[in-house]
């Protein structure tokens, strides 16, 4: 079964609007990474929060952690349409960041 | 500043083949190093990583081999093609005292 789950599968919004993608996962963390990947593209890293810090900000981006309910959130205001992108959560566990576990992502689709 | 390379771009390639997919990591020393494949529409599953030059741990069992023969570069191979190996090769590098995974800009494999 899944370690780490993106919801929902798939998301559309209009350009400039908010949007925000949920992660669930089901194992003890160390921390949590949210990368983007653009078709054709390898992934990058947007935010890294740790189990101790409950949010985490980089410029348009806020991200939350919520280890009693094993959680995270990735909000995005002002969407452009370069944010078209599948966005994945990956959690580090006991393996550390040699061993991080990808969700299955959520495509989300920024239009004019 | 770092630079990782894969090749090659892309691969058509027959069942029963062999295959050797192969990355670079420029301007660090000692990367660890990571191999994750990943399905049409799916999640990366990390398949090796690499500490240092010569050792190589293996996640998951797919059939595939790994080798570190320099302290810059990883590569992946197999001697049997399976149709089951299609899908996209990810390389990444992290330095040992950060998180953030870099990814290469992949392999895209297709096996007829």
């Amino acid at each position: 079964s899944q370690l780490a789950e993106e919801n929902p599968w798939a998301l559309s919004v209009h350009e400039g609007e908010s949007v925000t993608v949920n992660c669930s996962y089901k194992t003890s963390i160390t921390a949590l990474q949210w990368y983007r990947q653009k078709s054709g593209e390898g992934p990058a890293q947007l935010i890294l929060i740790r189990s101790n810090e409950r949010e985490k900000r980089n410029g348009r981006l806020r991200a939350t952690l919520d280890t009693s309910s094993q959680s995270s959130s990735l909000s995005i205001t002002a969407t452009r349409c370069e944010d078209t992108a599948v966005y994945f959560c990956a959690t580090e566990g006991t393996g550390g960041a040699d061993r991080l576990t990808f969700g299955k992502g959520t495509q989300l689709i920024i239009q004019p | 500043a770092q630079t990782i390379h894969q090749w090659p771009v892309a691969e058509i390639k027959a069942v029963g083949s062999p295959l050797s997919l192969g990355c670079t990591i420029k301007g660090k020393s000692s990367p660890n190093l990571y191999w994750y494949w990943q399905a049409t529409g799916g999640t990366l599953q990390q398949l090796f990583y690499s500490i240092t030059v010569g050792q190589v741990e293996s996640v998951v069992q797919l059939n595939l081999s790994a080798s570190r023969p320099k302290d810059d570069q990883f590569i992946l191979s197999t001697e049997k093609l399976l149709l089951s190996h299609s899908g996209f090769y990810l390389c990444a590098w992290r330095t040992f005292y950060a998180e953030t995974l870099y990814f290469g800009s992949g392999t895209r494999l297709t096996v007829l």
